[in-house]
């Protein structure tokens, strides 16, 4: 059964900080997906990782895919109040019938 | 219309009614998926449908029924729910998630925050 474990699951960070969220996962797999979710509100696709040493980023965002490790991380840089959500990283079991396995996402709070 | 929108938005019903959720998909997708969202859980596959057959039941309860009459559209048939069944009901669609040149993305809709009285 393939596990997938974020953390921290709740990260307060004051505006203008870096910090980086973890994404592990306990099975071969290489396509990794975040997503952000605001309150209230669906989820939002970010990144799509297909590769192992896959980066993509976006605004002040970065994620990274390190298939070996069965690690991906979200690194923020520099950040401001509309980073505020809820993110979740999702792995594909690589079956082609199972569907997306999810973590159980990282609240993060940014604050002034 | 694009993307992936569900109706209704918010549903309050009884432990004895029968509602439906609809979810419908613009983006030319083959599959759909219904998940639940509650509050301090993780997200949780339901069902899935590939082509409009059913691929994927995640163990959940008869009182939760899906119907995918075409690739476009999902239905959710809900009766005698109980009270801890409350949570968002979120739909999503992908690419036909079995041929490897799909990128595997889901793309969700907005969700239906069902409370159930």
């Amino acid at each position: 059964e393939l596990k997938v474990e974020q953390n921290p699951l709740f990260l307060s960070m004051q505006e203008g900080k870096n910090y980086t969220i973890y994404c592990n996962y306990s099975t071969t797999s290489d396509r990794l997906y975040w997503y952000r979710q605001d309150p209230g509100k669906s989820l939002e696709s970010l990144f799509v990782l297909l590769s192992n040493g896959a980066v993509k980023q976006e605004g002040r965002l970065m994620a990274s895919l390190d298939t070996k490790a069965r690690l991906s991380t979200l690194h923020i840089t520099a950040a401001v109040h509309d980073l505020s959500a809820t993110y979740f990283c999702a792995v594909d079991m690589n079956s082609g019938n199972t569907p997306l396995v999810f973590g159980k996402g990282t609240r993060l709070s940014v604050i002034a | 219309e694009t993307g992936v929108t569900q109706t209704p938005r918010h549903l309050v019903m009884g432990m004895t009614n029968k509602k439906s959720l609809k979810c419908e998909q613009h983006l030319g997708h083959n599959a759909m998926y219904w998940y639940k969202q509650s509050a301090k859980k993780p997200l949780e596959l339901m069902f899935v449908y590939n082509f409009k057959e059913q691929t994927e039941n995640n163990s959940v309860p008869s009182r939760f029924s899906p119907e995918c009459p075409n690739s476009s559209h999902l239905f959710l048939h809900l009766h005698t729910l109980q009270p801890e069944d409350s949570a968002l009901y979120l739909c999503a669609s992908s690419q036909d998630p079995r041929q490897a040149t799909n990128t595997g993305e889901l793309f969700f809709g907005e969700g239906s925050r069902l409370t159930v009285l």
